[in-house]
């Protein structure tokens, strides 16, 4: 079965440099959640996206935005990156509740 | 969403029943229970869900008391690959999945 996936499965960025991540959910999920899992941290949610529009927000910097494509795809993107930033960026999708979460295999993102 | 207490550590022999316990004890009723767990770096796995009654699929059974105060994880023949983080979720439709703390469970041979 399709699973959600994830590009890059890495990414080494810069300080102050720009980043971008890409999800593409399972086929025919309506929902698509974004998650950051700093080194001995639980994921944190970050944002999440139901039929394209934003649904809920949570403890996402201004430095980051995000957005679902017609396509259904999303992006995460991240800019004046700094080291604490880095972190394992999940991505999660799902039907309309109460339905469980499938989450993506993760994109490890190190700031230098 | 409600939250939840969950033993931050257990170990477990391989091949035997492990019971991992949650309390939830201001749990809503339209909220449910979820459970999900995280191997090392991987993404988390969703395991199962209930909202009152008991459940089981091919990984695990949920057995939910009937005041829905506190519920158990039941994995039926631990294996090493289970070894890992496992995450009690009480959460209404519609409310997102909120991870806290979690039960490090390790299965010994």
């Amino acid at each position: 079965a399709a699973g959600v996936i994830q590009s890059p499965r890495h990414l080494i960025k810069e300080k102050r440099e720009t980043a971008t991540l890409k999800c593409y959910p399972i086929p025919r999920h309506d929902t698509v959640y974004w998650y950051q899992q700093g080194p001995g941290q639980d994921p944190q949610f970050l944002i999440s996206f139901y039929e394209k529009m934003q649904s809920d927000k949570g403890s996402i910097p201004d430095r980051f935005s995000a957005q679902q494509f017609s396509d259904y795809h999303s992006e995460l993107n991240m800019s004046s990156l700094e080291l604490g930033d880095s972190a394992l960026y999940f991505c999660a999708s799902s039907l309309q509740e109460n339905y469980g979460y499938t989450f993506g295999s993760g994109t490890r993102l190190t700031v230098v | 969403d409600a939250k939840t207490t969950q033993p931050p550590s257990m170990d477990c022999a391989e091949g035997r029943a492990a019971n991992l316990p949650c309390n939830h004890s201001t749990i809503s009723g339209n909220e449910y229970v979820y459970w999900y767990r995280q191997i090392h770096s991987q993404g988390p796995q969703y395991i199962i869900h209930g909202l009152k009654n008991n459940e089981t699929n091919e990984m695990a059974s949920l057995i939910i008391t009937e005041d829905r105060k506190s519920s158990t994880l039941i994995l039926p023949h631990a294996t090493l690959r289970d070894t890992a983080v496992y995450y009690c979720i009480v959460k209404a439709a519609g409310n997102k999945l909120t991870f806290g703390g979690g039960t490090r469970v390790l299965v010994k041979p």
